[in-house]
């Protein structure tokens, strides 16, 4: 089992949709998790991170979490075009062996079509 | 604040050759974690860096090195350059910090695209 998975890809939405990307991670002791946005060729660029259960959100972004089920969400409403990216899921355990260290999914592959 | 800066952007390498890449924090990061990024595998972690001592390290081969200097910026090197090198390089920044609750958030560069030929 990977240690963090999202849903396999690739994921297209007609512009004004909600795009939806899911995660699991099977550290159940994961504390901090992030959301990027990586263009083609580009870096990875922030988008939220979430560290207690429930939603939060910024924007037309919102990151749910259920520590309980090992899983975390990103919700984007009103899907534009310039949304299109891949879209990393990444997690952070707690402890010394995990300094510095975030543990990505593959990436879900998002695109808005108008 | 100005970003997390890498040079160079691009390399092209033969195989048995050796590389220096280097990265700077945003002010005031103490932080700075490296990751390799190729279509096959993904993102993945190779050592992290904190006041100039190596932290945490990801199972990469002892080609792989790094470095941190007192003003946080960092270096990492490869030796014996093989085929299956090419890749993205990225290095990340955070605060940092002795502690250990996970709640760093990592900003990253723009990357080093290696070649290896």
């Amino acid at each position: 089992q990977k240690e963090v998975e999202q849903n396999s890809g690739p994921l297209s939405v007609p512009e004004g949709a909600i795009a939806s990307l899911n995660c699991t991670y099977s550290d159940r002791g994961s504390q901090s998790f992030f959301w990027y946005r990586q263009y083609s060729g580009k870096s990875p660029e922030l988008i939220m991170f979430i560290y207690s259960n429930g939603d939060k959100e910024d924007g037309r972004f919102t990151a749910q979490l259920n520590k309980a089920s090992q899983y975390v969400s990103l919700l984007i409403r009103d899907s534009q075009p310039s949304d299109s990216a891949t879209y990393l899921c990444a997690v952070r355990s707690p402890g010394g062996t995990s300094y510095g260290k975030l543990t990505f999914g593959q990436g879900t592959i998002l695109t808005v079509h108008p | 604040k100005a970003g997390v800066t890498q040079t160079p952007r691009y390399l092209i390498k033969t195989r048995g050759q050796q590389v220096t890449l280097s990265c700077s924090p945003i002010s005031g990061h103490r932080s700075v974690s490296w990751y390799q990024q190729t279509p096959g595998q993904g993102l993945q972690f190779l050592f992290e860096y904190f006041s100039e001592t190596q932290r945490n390290k990801g199972n990469f081969p002892g080609r792989f090195s790094g470095r941190q200097f007192s003003n946080s910026r960092s270096e990492m090197n490869v030796s014996t350059l093989e085929l299956g090198d090419s890749a993205l390089y990225l290095c990340a920044s955070s605060p940092g910090g002795t502690s250990s609750s996970g709640l760093e958030t990592q900003y990253f560069g723009p990357g080093t695209r290696l070649l290896v030929l």
